[in-house]
């Protein structure tokens, strides 16, 4: 059974620094990992899909790699902001096409 | 639509009714899938749906859960004699094909007194 992990569960910072959230998990055998930011209230909202087969996809200040073989992947946040703040979630999509997602890390940035 | 929508937003009932909730997914998006976030438990799988047939139907906690998809598109979920540990938001997505990426709606929140 897939299991996902992320690390870690809160981090708080102050604005303009850079951040790594981590996320692993345990059954290599995916066809695409994908990063969700939910906000307080809202539904998920997809920052980033990243398929079994690259290594990694940008977005503006966001930037996830995969390592498939070592069941891990890290969501880079440049120069973070206020507006960063929210739950992030990573979910990997399995070769029986559910996604399994982790617990979520709540970022906080300080103004 | 221009996203997934869903209703309603919030829902009350009380313990043993039974509550339907709704799905509108992305116009053209064939396949549809319904999630249930509970405090501490994180998010879990329900039921997918490609077209109208749900192949995989795994992840309904019970047989009081039901889900049905009509003309490729709208879905409603069903919960009948509603339980406290019924309480949850429920959340819909949809998907162009298999295996690329899921948008969501804003959810329900359920709950049961």
């Amino acid at each position: 059974k897939q299991e996902v992990t992320q690390i870690p569960a809160a981090l708080s910072v102050p604005e303009g620094e850079n951040l790594v959230l981590n996320c692993s998990f345990t059954d290599s055998a995916i066809y695409n990992l994908q990063w969700f930011r939910q906000d307080p209230g809202k539904g998920l909202t997809s920052l980033l899909l990243i398929q079994s087969s690259q290594r990694e996809q940008t977005s503006g200040r966001l930037n996830a790699s995969l390592d498939k073989s070592s069941g891990r992947s890290t969501l880079y946040i440049a120069a973070s902001q206020p507006g960063d703040s929210a739950t992030y979630l990573c979910a990997v999509l399995g070769s029986n096409y559910k996604l399994t997602f982790g617990k979520g890390t709540l970022l906080t940035v300080n103004p | 639509g221009a996203g997934v929508s869903q209703s309603p937003s919030n829902k009350v009932t009380e313990k043993g009714k039974d509550v339907e909730l709704r799905c509108d997914p992305i116009s053209g998006h064939t396949a549809l899938y319904w999630y249930r976030q509970s405090l501490g438990q994180g998010l879990e799988f329900l039921i997918y749906f490609q077209g109208n047939s749900a192949p995989d139907k795994s992840g309904l906690p019970s047989d009081r859960f039901s889900a049905e998809r009509t003309g490729g598109s709208v879905s409603t979920l069903t919960i009948q004699r509603t339980q406290q540990e019924d309480s949850a938001v429920y959340l819909c997505a949809s998907e162009q094909g298999r295996g690329r990426e899921q948008f969501f709606g804003p959810g329900t929140r359920l709950t049961v007194l």
